[in-house]
């Protein structure tokens, strides 16, 4: 079945840039998201893009997408203290309108 | 709006007990799901409907059931009450592709 694969944690310095990493398995995925967690919340739709982009920029979120290597990144420049959460990789298939299916989700903590 | 909601958004039960899991969304949504998250384990979806009256099985469906008698509402019940099933539930809903979650229920199971 699909898998989705991303590090269990990242820690960076407060102003410097976060990438974030993700791998999945299904080649027939057209839509690929991250979402971000904050403690005790539910999962907020940070960004996504379609199959057919090689990158996609919304202010300080750069998202990448090596389609060969089935390798998506999220970077997120000027890291600041409320980044820090939970960030989950999640991919579909087809129409988009099947189920998503998470990464384990990635911890960022961002030193002051 | 209020987008997706959910109740309780705590409870203890005891083994064997029942309750029911209300998800509400009230942005004419087609597509609603229901997941578990469990630390280290990220989301695993437990059953999802692609329509008011549909129900399918996700990834973790033994010990859960649905419904979706109302467009709107999606509810995720539980006969028998586990230890296993102590987790946080989160629902989602979605007019195709982009998912709108919930805020959580955390339930534990005694």
């Amino acid at each position: 079945g699909e898998d989705v694969e991303q590090s269990l944690f990242l820690s960076v310095r407060e102003g410097d840039s976060s990438v974030i990493n993700c791998t999945y398995t299904d080649s027939s995925s057209t839509y690929l998201y991250w979402y971000k967690q904050e403690p005790g919340a539910g999962l907020q739709l940070l960004t996504y893009i379609f199959s057919n982009m090689d990158m996609k920029q919304d202010q300080r979120l750069t998202v990448l997408l090596n389609k060969k290597d089935k390798h998506l990144s999220l970077r997120i420049a000027d890291t600041q203290t409320g980044d820090s959460a939970i960030y989950f990789c999640a991919e579909s298939a087809n129409s988009g309108n099947t189920p998503l299916v998470f990464g384990k989700g990635t911890r960022l903590s961002v030193i002051a | 709006n209020a987008g997706v909601t959910q109740t309780p958004k705590f409870r203890v039960l005891k083994t064997g007990q029942s309750m029911t899991l209300l998800c509400a969304q009230d942005m004419n949504h087609e597509y609603m799901y229901w997941y578990r998250q469990d630390p280290g384990m990220g989301l695993r979806l437990i059953h999802y409907s692609v329509g008011e009256g549909t129900t399918a099985k996700g990834e973790v469906p033994d010990g859960y059931n649905v419904s979706r008698l109302k467009k709107q509402n999606f509810l995720l019940g539980l006969e028998s009450a586990a230890p296993s099933q102590t987790s946080v539930y989160f629902c989602a809903s979605s007019p195709s592709g982009v998912q709108y979650f919930g805020p959580g229920t955390r339930l534990t199971v005694t």
